[in-house]
């Protein structure tokens, strides 16, 4: 099993600023296959990334991922008062999914 | 519209046995990978199991498998997931969601399963 490793596990930040994610496998993720979800109280998760960097249908472009390997990154650019949720990365590379423990952005 | 809805959560004792179903509208399920995800009271997300659009193919996470089933009926648009010897630590919110091989576009808004005596 690949254990994700989320950090920080709370961010608190201001809208209009940015926020880095970080998610750490404990092997490499084959093909860099690592999506990204926002997740908030009471609603089903949100794919943002899939394939480490593709953006999904709809997802702004204030949102952005990025990594390889066994390092991967979320980055949100001007936060909006929207974007306050918990995102979670989780991999695909093997048979067993598995998520990371997830990083809550909250307003500062 | 794409819609998931879940069905059959619910209160069961330990030992106990509960199916829930995911009903898919607005969306074909046959062309698709479905998957069920839980998250615990105050926990993360935990991947549950995935099958594969003709059903030939299913894993599960280690601390489900050889309890749980997940199974799909694409003429129904619904797909499974028969849960049997069922433990406190699966209290959970189920989702189910469907998909690529591996990551989730389409989401449910989940169901309650609670396992207490």
């Amino acid at each position: 099993e690949i254990v994700l490793t989320q950090s920080p596990g709370t961010l608190s930040l201001s809208p209009g600023e940015s926020a880095t994610l970080s998610c750490r496998a404990s092997q490499s993720v084959n093909n860099n296959y690592l999506a990204w979800y926002q997740h908030k109280p009471g609603q089903a998760p949100r794919l943002l990334i899939y394939g480490a960097s593709s953006r999904a249908t709809g997802i702004p472009d204030r949102f952005s991922g990025s990594g390889s390997g066994t390092d991967f990154t979320l980055t949100i650019s001007r936060l909006e008062p929207e974007d306050f949720a918990v995102y979670y990365c989780q991999q695909y590379g093997i048979s067993v999914l598995t998520f990371g423990g997830g990083t809550k952005v909250e307003i500062k | 519209e794409v819609q998931l809805v879940e069905s059959g959560g619910g209160l069961v004792q330990p030992g106990g046995s509960l199916r829930l179903s995911c009903a898919a509208s607005g969306f074909t399920l046959s062309s698709y990978w479905m998957h069920w995800v839980r998250q615990a009271p105050g926990k993360g997300l935990l991947w549950v199991s995935r099958i594969k659009p003709d059903g030939s193919y299913t894993t599960y996470a280690d601390s489900v498998r050889g309890r749980f089933t997940i199974s799909r009926d694409n003429v129904k648009n619904t797909f499974y997931l028969q849960m049997n010897s069922l433990r406190a630590e699966d209290t959970a919110v189920y989702y189910c969601a469907g998909g690529d091989s591996g990551y989730l576009g389409y989401w449910g808004q989940g169901i309650l399963v609670t396992v207490s005596s």
